[in-house]
């Protein structure tokens, strides 16, 4: 069993809908939960960070980390064109190594 | 204030050579992780350098061998290459020893024929 699980999609919505992106993940020691998103042949761009349990809003994105749960998500509201990338969920304990969900592959469609 | 930076942005190479990879990291940052992405996956770690040893290692032969040098950039590099090896090579790097979030480079695109 892996660490992160993500679905790979690939997820295709309508412009303007709302996305739902999920992880789940099974080492309790992770505290730091970290969202990025990676365009075709680019790096990971980061787009939202969290600390343990709680959600975190910044413009369109919302992060929630349910660690009762084991469980992060990733929500966009109002898709964009511009929002088609690979999501990939990460995770770590403190200055360790990250570790990443297999990523999500969104197409936001006009 | 420039990124995260790698170089060579892309590089072929046959199995059995040798290759290095090179990593400057964002201004103000200490700490350099390096990172392997196969095609359609998430990134693996590969190791992380501070203060100019390697600190952390993931499950990577010692095939793969890095450095980092005093100003905090950073080398990669694989002997032996294999046809596996083939990837996107990404360096990732943060401050506070680590501590603070992870900001990766555009990465090294390798492809071992």
């Amino acid at each position: 069993q892996k660490e992160v699980e993500q679905d790979p999609g690939p997820l295709s919505v309508p412009e303007g809908a709302i996305v739902s992106l999920n992880c789940t993940y099974s080492n309790s020691a992770f505290q730091y939960f970290m969202w990025y998103r990676q365009y075709s042949r680019k790096g990971p761009e980061l787009l939202m960070y969290t600390y343990s349990s709680g959600n975190k809003e910044d413009g369109r994105f919302t992060a929630q980390v349910d660690k009762s749960s084991k469980y992060i998500s990733l929500f966009i509201r109002d898709s964009q064109p511009s929002d088609s990338a690979t999501y990939l969920c990460a995770m770590n304990q403190g200055a360790q190594k990250l570790v990443f969900g297999q990523g999500t592959r969104l197409t936001i469609n006009p | 204030d420039a990124g995260v930076t790698q170089s060579p942005t892309h590089l072929i190479k046959t199995r059995g050579q040798q290759v290095t990879l090179r990593c400057s990291p964002k201004s103000g940052h200490d700490t350099v992780s390096w990172y392997q992405q196969a095609l359609g996956q998430g990134p693996q770690f590969i190791f992380q350098y501070y203060e100019e040893e390697e600190r952390q290692r993931g499950n990577f032969p010692d095939r793969f061998s890095g450095h980092q040098f005093p100003n905090y950039s950073s080398e990669l590099n694989v002997n032996a290459l294999l046809l596996g090896d083939s990837a996107l090579y990404l360096c990732a790097s943060s401050s506070l020893g680590g501590f603070d979030t992870q900001y990766f480079g555009p990465g090294t695109r390798l492809t071992v024929l």
